[in-house]
């Protein structure tokens, strides 16, 4: 398998313009997470799905983030308008339970997104 | 909250074992220790998890006390490759598919 693929691996963008990422999870995982890296906050998760259903948003920043996963193979991040602020590094993740409670997480290699 | 704590940072000579401590006093008993990297400019990669007892896979191996409020991640034979952070989470039981939570990991530098 090719692994969690994102695209595109770098955004440069003005402020005020819609972004979006968007996520290819590895074939057979029922769970997409979409994380969000700056120096000053770290890895932050802001939405999980499961079989294609937003679970927990409660990391979503604020109204101007969405994120969709039409079917099992795409999942997309919108940001409209983006801000300065959102300049960071935007991973998605997939998984599959183990069982007992195993679950690993794979991550893809990243969209650095920069907003001036 | 966060559930682990570990060093900001560590150093160790390309070749020798790093030993990478974790603190978790308060898992429960459902609870599984995992270890995940991230090199820099690249995304976290899973290295290994753990419940009980030590396990060792090709990248590393993990030592869990026996009252399990402690773990070491160890990597055997150091390379500049394995310079990265290295992050302890703790997740499992019944909120097994809950938020995993990264803190700032160590940031482990391989020295030549």
């Amino acid at each position: 398998d090719a692994g969690v693929i994102q695209s595109p691996r770098h955004e440069v963008t003005e402020m005020g313009q819609e972004v979006t990422l968007r996520c290819k999870p590895i074939s057979g995982h029922d769970y997409l997470f979409w994380y969000r890296q700056t120096m000053m906050r770290g890895l932050e998760l802001l939405i999980y799905f499961n079989n294609n259903v937003p679970i927990d948003d409660s990391g979503m920043p604020e109204d101007r983030f969405s994120a969709k996963m039409p079917n099992a193979s795409f999942s997309t991040l919108k940001i409209q308008p983006s801000e300065p602020r959102d300049s960071a590094v935007y991973f998605c993740a997939s998984s599959s339970p183990l069982g007992q409670g195993v679950d690993i997480q794979y991550f893809g290699a990243g969209t650095r997104l920069s907003v001036l | 909250d966060a559930k682990t704590t570990q060093p900001t940072s560590m150093d160790c000579a390309e070749g020798r074992a790093a030993n990478l401590p974790c603190n978790h006093s308060t898992i429960s008993g459902n609870e599984y220790v995992y270890w995940y990297r991230q090199i820099h400019s690249q995304g976290p990669q899973y290295i290994i998890h753990g419940l009980k007892n030590n396990e060792t896979n090709e990248m590393a191996s993990l030592i869990i006390t026996e009252d399990r409020k402690s773990s070491t991640l160890i990597l055997p034979h150091a390379t500049l490759r394995d310079t990265a952070v290295y992050y302890c989470i703790v997740r499992g039981g019944k909120t097994s598919y809950d938020k995993v939570i990264f803190g700032p990991g160590t940031s482990l530098s391989v020295i030549p």
